[in-house]
């Protein structure tokens, strides 16, 4: 039974450019949400994805964006990207919307640099 | 702006020492789920309170949920090299899962 992966694990990027980062949630899950999570800081709510469509938005910009797919698979772009976007961004899946008593289940991250 | 504050920030303690670390929301929660990220790993779960009160024990952790449902601790008991981590609260406010700054523990053998 896969758990939440993620990919890549690693990017580099450079200020200006646009990046999109893949998530499949856990085998039987619909549910994802996005976190960014800067050094030494606690996850950061960005998103959450249900049937397909965004259904939570935490305090980002329109700059992040993101997609399911209707095998509950997920996207996460960042176009004009910034020197603050560097942080590790993990997804997360869970059985039906977190927010009510679902726990989540994390991927193991994109570690994401802008230069 | 951070709407559930953990306590603290970080904390050393020598092999067997006793660790706790506080949680606090502004507003009632629902619930209150903990979990833990090792260095360089993500955050799995660890526990769910849901009742006032309410008091969970696994092995050396026991975790806690205050009367009013605002607070929440951890505390574990004679720490190992293997507690070394951060630990994290988050509580549901909005529909969304909000994560607390987290509190790193180092555990020095």
């Amino acid at each position: 039974d896969a758990g939440v992966t993620q990919s890549p694990t690693h990017l580099i990027k450079t200020r200006g450019q646009q990046v999109t980062l893949r998530c499949s949630p856990k085998s039987g899950h619909d549910t994802v949400s996005w976190y960014q999570q800067a050094l030494g800081q606690g996850p950061q709510f960005i998103f959450q994805y249900y049937e397909e469509e965004e259904r939570q938005r935490g305090n980002f910009p329109d700059r992040f964006s993101g997609h399911q797919f209707p095998n509950y698979s997920s996207e996460l772009n960042v176009n004009a990207l910034l020197l603050g976007d560097s942080a590790l961004y993990l997804c997360a899946s869970s059985l039906r919307p977190a927010g009510t008593n679902e726990k989540l289940f994390f991927g193991s991250g994109t570690q994401l640099s802008v230069l | 702006g951070q709407q559930v504050m953990q306590i603290p920030q970080y904390q050393h303690v020598q092999e067997g020492e006793d660790f706790t670390t506080y949680c606090n929301s502004s507003t009632t929660l629902s619930n209150i789920q903990w979990y833990k990220q090792r260095p360089g790993g993500h955050p799995v779960f660890l526990i769910q309170l849901v009742k006032s009160g309410e008091v969970k024990k696994q092995k050396r952790l026991t975790f806690q949920f205050g009367e009013a449902k605002k607070n929440s601790s951890l505390h574990i008991t004679a720490t190992q090299t293997t507690d070394v981590g951060t630990y994290f609260c988050a509580g549901p406010k909005g529909g969304k899962l909000i994560f607390g700054q987290g509190t790193e523990l180092s555990v020095k053998p």
